[in-house]
């Protein structure tokens, strides 16, 4: 176990609507990162979070947002869900925004109908 | 653009046998590079890593190669076992950015034969 949780583990929602994905990171660590895992593919970035603040964002549309607080978890927030939103959704925390080893959660399981 | 992607994706090996997965990547600026398993239903897990500066680095039963002339990663796996069976994927990052972002192959499915 990497010591990162994710909630909630499943969720549904329908096209249009808003969701809240959250990710507590491991102990001592203060840079979260969030990723988009479709299935059979491997995950894609979709932004970073470095004491607080977005520090870096992939190719993902602005509907895509988060937040991190003071004891460095995080949200993912998506805005007017689509279809194509339907995949894992993984966060990782890493102790530093350098190049060090990003550790994993297992994941929330997104399934827009 | 960048890219990391692997040249097998399946792999079938007798329990017992050693497993080779490659990953090719296309970012010669890359220089630290992970290697993570993703069982069913999980998040990836961390198995081992290597930076541009080295060419070998072995852990428990797990071996990655390095080869920065021809872009090349591999990871071996001794003695195969039934629980080795996942997906494995290889990543990398250019660090020195601004951001330490992982950019991941699309996997290689290991499944290992009882």
């Amino acid at each position: 176990e990497t010591g990162v949780t994710q909630s909630p583990t499943h969720l549904i929602k329908t096209r249009g609507q808003q969701v809240t994905l959250r990710c507590s990171s491991q102990s001592g660590h203060n840079t979260v990162s969030w990723y988009q895992q479709a299935l059979g593919q491997g995950p894609q970035f979709i932004f970073q979070y470095y004491r607080e603040e977005e520090n870096g964002r992939g190719n993902f549309p602005p509907r895509f947002s988060g937040l991190q607080f003071p004891n460095y978890s995080s949200e993912l927030n998506v805005n007017a869900l689509e279809l194509d939103d339907s995949a894992l959704y993984l966060c990782a925390s890493t102790p530093g925004s350098g190049a060090d080893t990003q550790y994993f959660g297992p994941g929330t399981r997104l399934t827009v109908l | 653009g960048e890219s990391v992607g692997l040249h097998l994706p399946t792999l079938s090996v007798q329990e017992g046998d050693n497993s080779i997965i490659n990953c090719a990547y296309s970012n010669s600026a890359s220089d630290y590079f992970i290697w993570y398993k993703q069982e069913s239903g999980k998040g990836p897990q961390f198995i081992i890593d290597i930076r541009s500066n080295m060419d070998k680095r072995q852990g428990q039963r797990v071996t990655v190669l390095l080869n920065k002339t021809v872009k090349h990663l591999s990871l071996q796996i001794a003695a195969t076992q039934p629980g080795d069976s996942a997906v494995y994927f290889c990543a990398e990052i250019k660090s020195g950015g601004a951001t330490n972002k992982l950019i991941f192959g699309t996997g290689t499915l290991l499944a290992v034969q009882p």
